[in-house]
């Protein structure tokens, strides 16, 4: 079985652009969570979608949207990208909205902004 | 302070010791402690979890959980070159997970 799958996987932006990130979680899965990883530190949680709407928002500005599509896939925006947001974005995928234990993340979206 | 706390290394022991790697919490409200291992420029894998304090064993590792002191371990017997990579604690809060900073393991041949 596939599991989670991100695209692209390196991208390049320069500050000011916008940016969209894909995701298709594990089949059967509901819920899709995402996640930013700068380098040198543990991923920090952006959002939780499940069953197409959000269900949990970690503190990232406005700039930062995502959506969840009939299919469970997922898209994650960034407007107005600035340097710092250079980062790994990591989608994970579960059956329900509880983890327990059973998170299972995508090989990331590799970003860099210059 | 942050909610969860991860010494991050680096660490490097020789093949075949005994690792200890430990974070520390703040959220007396997390139930559920996960361990992921990171690869360079790979996606985290879950390598086990636990419920509550107690012990949890899943054949080279074990993870501890000590919820009087908010603090989580993993060892890992007989570590091996593959073992190299990042290893995250991951206390589960409300949707989401709350990761350490990680801590980098290198077992050397």
């Amino acid at each position: 079985d596939a599991g989670v799958t991100q695209s692209p996987t390196h991208l390049i932006k320069t500050r000011g652009q916008h940016v969209t990130l894909r995701c298709s979680p594990i089949s059967g899965h509901k819920s899709v969570s995402w996640y930013q990883q700068v380098l040198g530190q543990g991923p920090q949680f952006i959002f939780q979608y499940y069953e197409k709407e959000e269900r949990g928002r970690g503190n990232f500005p406005d700039r930062f949207s995502a959506r969840q599509f009939p299919n469970y896939s997922s898209e994650l925006n960034v407007n107005a990208l600035l340097l710092g947001d250079s980062a790994l974005y990591l989608c994970a995928s579960s059956l329900g909205i509880l983890y327990t234990g059973e998170l299972f993340f995508g090989e990331g979206s590799r970003l860099t902004v210059l | 302070q942050k909610e969860v706390e991860q010494d991050p290394g680096p660490l490097s022991v020789p093949e075949g010791a005994i690792v200890s790697l430990n974070c520390t919490y703040s959220n007396s409200a997390f139930q559920y402690f996960m361990w992921y291992r990171q690869y360079s420029r790979k996606g985290p894998e879950l390598l086990m979890y636990t419920y509550s304090s107690g012990n949890k064993e899943d054949g080279r590792f074990t993870a501890q959980v000590d919820k009087s002191s908010k603090y989580i371990s993993l060892f890992i017997r007989d570590s091996q070159p593959s073992d190299s990579a990042t290893y995250l604690c991951a206390p589960q809060g409300a949707q989401k997970l709350v990761f350490g900073q990680g801590t980098r393991l290198t077992i050397n041949p």
